[in-house]
């Protein structure tokens, strides 16, 4: 089992939309959570980090749920310019020290 | 201007002729890591840095040298690359591990 693993997509939607993305986590003792984005061959930029009583950002909402191990990621009122891949990043504990860890991503495309 | 710097940005090479990218930050950050990114794989660890002359393997090291001589510049050395290391590869760096994680621009490696 991957220590975090995301849905590929693509997810394709129509400008406007809410789009839900979950991220599952596998070691119950991972410390903080994040949510990057990253358009296409580009470095990753930070979008938010995840707080255990939920965050939000404009239009984004980020949400843990500790139980079920995972994140997510909310987008509402979808605009083209949100088409990117978003990584899950997770920080493990592993070996003593932290360490952070990506999922493979989950490609949005916004459409007209 | 707070960045990482990494270069080249793009770099083609022959099987077993040695390179290096290079890879500074400007923001006395402690935490200095190596990622590199292949389709369907995401981004996985390299190496990593804790602080100055303290590094330690990733999930992928192999055929990989690292040095932190300096807090700024952390180098990613290919001793002997092989057509298997082409990829896209990211220099990243924070201050303490659970704070913004800030990439460089990427260097997308060709081995030959």
């Amino acid at each position: 089992r991957k220590e975090v693993e995301q849905d590929p997509g693509p997810f394709n939607v129509p400008e406007g939309a809410t789009v839900a993305f979950n991220c599952t986590y596998s070691n119950s003792a991972s410390q903080s959570f994040f949510w990057y984005r990253q358009d296409c061959r580009k470095e990753p930029k930070l979008l938010m980090s995840v707080y255990s009583s939920g965050n939000e950002d404009g239009r984004f909402t980020a949400q843990l749920n500790r139980a079920s191990q995972y994140i997510s990621l909310l987008i509402r009122d979808s605009k083209l310019s949100d088409s990117a891949t978003y990584l899950c990043v997770v920080n493990l504990l592993k070996g003593g020290g932290n360490k952070l860890t990506f999922g493979t991503g989950t490609q949005l495309k916004v459409e007209l | 201007e707070a960045q990482v710097t990494q270069n080249p940005r793009y770099l083609i090479t022959v099987t077993g002729k040695k390179l290096t990218v290079t890879c500074s930050q400007n923001m006395n950050h402690e935490y200095m890591s190596w990622y590199r990114q292949d389709p369907g794989l995401g981004l996985r660890q390299i190496y990593y840095s804790m602080n100055v002359e303290v590094t330690d393997k990733g999930d992928v090291p192999e055929g990989y040298k690292v040095s932190r001589k300096e807090k700024r510049n952390f180098p990613l050395i290919l001793e002997s690359p092989s057509p298997n290391q082409t990829s896209l590869y990211f220099c990243a760096s924070s201050r303490p591990l659970n704070e913004k994680l800030f990439f460089g621009s990427g260097t997308q490696l060709s081995v030959l």
